[in-house]
């Protein structure tokens, strides 16, 4: 199957940091990515959706210069928490879409996700 | 209001019963749903997607959709402890579209 892999998978800063998190979906090309943020017993809230060779389109209320998306290859997609704060702490979780034609559903498959914790 | 609702739980049974799991939604517009099983500190994995309404059964799993009530169910039949987990339902408009999530509902099996 589809994997896509995620690191690191825990990460802890300190305040006033930046954090680099990477996507690679490791077995396919995925011209879309997605970043998704969960906090402790909530839903999936997703941020944005990473395309390769474009800019990111960020959902409403996302900080676009606080959560930087890189889509450099088919490969690998990264989010950069800058300047990260204690309230940014969560659980931020990858997904990617391989390749594929019309007419039936396009999976998403999910990354294991990445914890960070900022002091 | 959420555009999608899903009971937090936690919800308990006893090793071997059925578990039942539903979720609403307000937007007319989804078209595909999805049922995720997520294990704690893990990324969700897809257990089952349905196109429109029916009824679809893979193994012990079977997922409901009713668009007329806006209403989608999973039913687990014979459930194991290692069926204990969060399950998220998900719809999206399309099938490259975004996907709006449940809460999720922490099922816990026991043995």
């Amino acid at each position: 199957g589809a994997v896509v892999s995620q690191h690191p998978s825990r990460v802890i800063c300190k305040s006033g940091t930046s954090v680099k998190i990477e996507c690679r979906s490791l077995d396919f090309q995925a011209t879309t990515m997605f970043w998704y943020r969960q906090f402790p017993k909530q839903s999936l809230m997703l941020m944005a959706t990473s395309n390769e060779g474009s800019k990111a389109t960020y959902e409403q209320g996302v900080e676009k210069d606080k959560f930087l998306i890189n889509h450099a290859s088919l490969t690998l997609s990264t989010l950069t928490v800058t300047s990260a704060h204690p309230e940014d702490s969560s659980f931020y979780i990858c997904s990617a879409t391989p390749n594929g034609g019309a007419g039936s559903y396009n999976e998403q498959f999910f990354g294991p996700g990445t914890r960070l914790t900022v002091l | 209001q959420k555009e999608v609702e899903q009971d937090p739980g936690p919800l308990s049974v006893p090793e071997g019963a059925i578990v039942s799991l539903n979720c609403t939604y307000s937007n007319s517009a989804f078209q595909y749903f999805m049922w995720y099983r997520q294990y704690s500190r893990k990324g969700p994995e897809l257990l089952m997607y349905t196109y429109s309404s029916g009824n679809k059964e893979d193994g012990r799993f079977t997922a409901q959709v009713d668009k007329s009530s806006k209403y989608i169910s999973l039913f687990i039949r014979d459930s194991q402890p290692s069926d204990s987990a969060t399950y998220l339902c998900a719809m999206t408009t399309d099938s490259w579209g975004k996907l709006q999530f449940g809460a999720g509902t922490q099922v816990v099996v026991t043995p």
